[in-house]
């Protein structure tokens, strides 16, 4: 597509619900990522995809967190047992292949957990 | 932790003022890229400086890395109100996997 398209726009879960966020990259981007937005703070890292694998994944708070990319394009971020805390804008991007080279967001997933 | 410092957090200027957000990191960056994400927005970036005293433009906004790669700013000459919005600047701090760490951004409110 023409930019990175991800779904839902707002999700509204209940704690100790799980939770799937879909990012559909640019087409031809290998590289993808996952951050997520507090308000007030800048974008926080939990993991990065080349291809298909996960090539860091150290920004994952913890094992609740899992995200798959299975064909190397779609991405799913997946939250088990959510909590209050996860409460947040989950952020895809992607870009031409990683370093050096500028991310291309798409416009977030609000998840508020209740 | 943070890798690279913003400041100020807040500005407000009237339209047609200038306005400037500092960078700076204690260690040498690698590159710096910039991004701006407008109110209920998602970050779109701006531009990726490399080179020691690199200076580029774009319109009325200046991008500039320091000499000794530690510190980059970002001017607006002459603000308009579609400027509003949060700064943020971002490095990869050299790292071959693309991850990217961002400050916690300058908040830009102009008035008219």
């Amino acid at each position: 597509g023409a930019g990175v398209s991800q779904t839902p726009s707002n999700k509204v879960t209940e704690k100790g619900k799980y939770v799937e966020l879909r990012c559909d990259p640019i087409s031809g981007h290998t590289a993808l990522y996952w951050y997520r937005q507090s308000l007030g703070q800048g974008p926080e890292f939990l993991i990065y995809f080349q291809g298909t694998g996960a090539a860091d994944d150290s920004g994952l708070p913890n094992d609740r967190f899992f995200a798959v990319r299975p064909e190397g394009s779609v991405s799913t971020l997946k939250i088990q047992r959510t909590e209050r805390g996860d409460s947040a804008v989950y952020l895809c991007a992607s870009s031409v292949q990683g370093q050096g080279y500028g991310y291309t967001f798409g416009s977030g997933t609000r998840l508020t957990v209740v | 932790g943070q890798q690279v410092m913003q400041i100020p957090q807040y500005q407000h200027v009237q339209e047609g003022e200038d306005f400037t957000t500092y960078c700076n990191s204690s260690t040498t960056l690698s590159n710096i890229q910039w991004y701006k994400q407008r109110p209920g927005g998602h970050p779109v970036f701006l531009i990726q400086l490399v080179k020691s005293g690199e200076v580029k433009k774009q319109k009325r906004l200046t991008f500039q890395f320091g000499e000794a790669k530690k510190n980059s700013s970002l001017h607006i000459t002459a603000t308009q109100t579609t400027d509003v919005g949060t700064y943020f600047c971002a490095t990869d701090r050299g790292s071959t996997l693309g991850r990217l760490y961002f400050g916690r951004g300058t908040q830009l409110t102009v008035w008219p």
